[in-house]
Formats: structure tokens, sequence, C-alpha cells
């Protein structure tokens, strides 16, 4: 199907483990955001990533690693889970990336660190 | 600190009864989106708004970019409760290309 996908939709995991989300889009586009939900804090951007093997930090980087080898898939990777990274994860995708431009969001992964 | 303050953040009403939310900021934008976001999904864009004093409508819904470019506000007339949902302002500052989100405000809408 067409659109901007995400998995897994919900995960549970340990203090120190390492786990992927995985997020991927069919619609070529060139640009795609990795955010974190939490209340009171709204979206806040994690990773962005103009093309292919191009990525850039966002306002909350640390803890993160991400890769894109393919255009059309942006897996983010905590390294070491930690309990305050337990929230909801939006995958985004853009066809350009200037101001008046839409995101379109992905269905989100609610991530829990125990 | 949070670059936009969205008030309510929290507002219930009665099917049919209007309202306006209201995203605001001490910084300048150079443009402003409305997403709605429904449990389960991720955000959707309603709006975007690019000019100081614009004023857009989207059936029930009118949005209006302030005349300095630092606030907006959203407002739904005859509510319905397919109404109901996170409604999230978010703008790109001038000179920063990142989208900025507000805190959000969660609509109910009582049938």
């Amino acid at each position: 199907d067409a659109g901007i996908t995400q998995s897994p939709r919900y995960k549970i995991t340990e203090t120190g483990r390492q786990v992927t989300l995985m997020c991927h889009q069919t619609w070529s586009h060139s640009y795609m955001f990795w955010y974190r939900q939490d209340l009171g804090h709204g979206l806040r951007l994690i990773y962005y990533s103009a093309a292919a093997d191009i990525t850039d930090k966002g306002e909350v980087p640390d803890g993160y690693v991400v890769s894109r080898s393919k255009t059309e898939n942006f897996p983010l990777t905590l390294e070491s889970a930690t309990r305050s990274q337990t929230s909801v994860y939006f995958c985004a995708s853009s066809a350009r990336w200037v101001t008046s431009y839409e995101q379109y969001f992905g269905p989100g992964t609610r991530l829990t660190v125990t | 600190t949070q670059l936009l303050e969205q008030s309510p953040q929290f507002l219930s009403i009665q099917e049919g009864e209007n309202l306006t939310v209201y995203c605001n900021s001490s910084s300048v934008f150079s443009s402003l989106q409305w997403y709605r976001q429904e449990p389960g999904e991720g955000p959707v864009l309603l709006v975007t708004v690019v000019t100081g004093g614009e004023v857009k409508k989207l059936k029930r819904l009118t949005f209006q970019f302030g005349d300095a470019r630092k606030d907006s506000s959203l407002h739904i007339t005859a509510a319905q409760p397919g109404d109901t949902g996170l409604y999230l302002c978010a703008g790109f500052l001038f000179g920063n290309e990142k989208l900025t989100f507000g805190t959000g405000t969660r609509l109910t809408i009582i049938p």
C-alpha cells in the first residue's frame, strides 16, 4: 500500500537494550524525519534526512542513531534504551522542505522502556 | 521553554457550540501550519498560513495568522463529534528550516 508505514507499532524493551524502529515510505520523498511525542512537549524533532546518506540532528538527538541507505527507509536506533526514551515515535516525510510544504506522518510507534 | 504555546490545553464542549484555540509565540514565523491528530494515528495537515493577517477557511474551521506573524487561531463553528482530536500548531521560524510544534490542544465534542 502507498504511504508511510512504521514498525513495530508497539514495543516494550528493557533498559540498556538496543532497539530499532523502522520507517518506510512509498512516495520517493526526499526528506524524512523522526519525532518523539510526549505530554507537555508536543512533537520534537530527533533527526532528519534530506536524501539517502544525508542525515542531521534535530532538537533532541542524544541517545539515537539514524541511517538512510535507501530513499524509502529511515530506521531509528536507540543504542542503549533508557526510561526517558519511553515515548511515541513518529516518522514523517516531505517532497520538499520549504516552509509551506506538508509533512506526511506515519501512524507512530509506542515504545515503553522498563 | 516551549516556543509555541497553545491554549487551552484541554477543551470539552457540547455539540453545536463554537470554540477558538490559540497558538502564541514571542518569535516571528515565516509560516504556520495546523494539524489534527486522532488517537493511534499521526498528525494530518489541515492548513498552512503564510501571510501576516491571512485568514483561511476549511468548511466550519477558520484559521487566522496574526498580523505580526507571532500567533494564530483556529475557530470552529457549530462543533461536531467528528472534530474531536488533538490540534497542533507548527511553525517555521525565519532562517530555520525545522518545523517547531506547539504543545497541542485536546478537543472533545460531546454529542
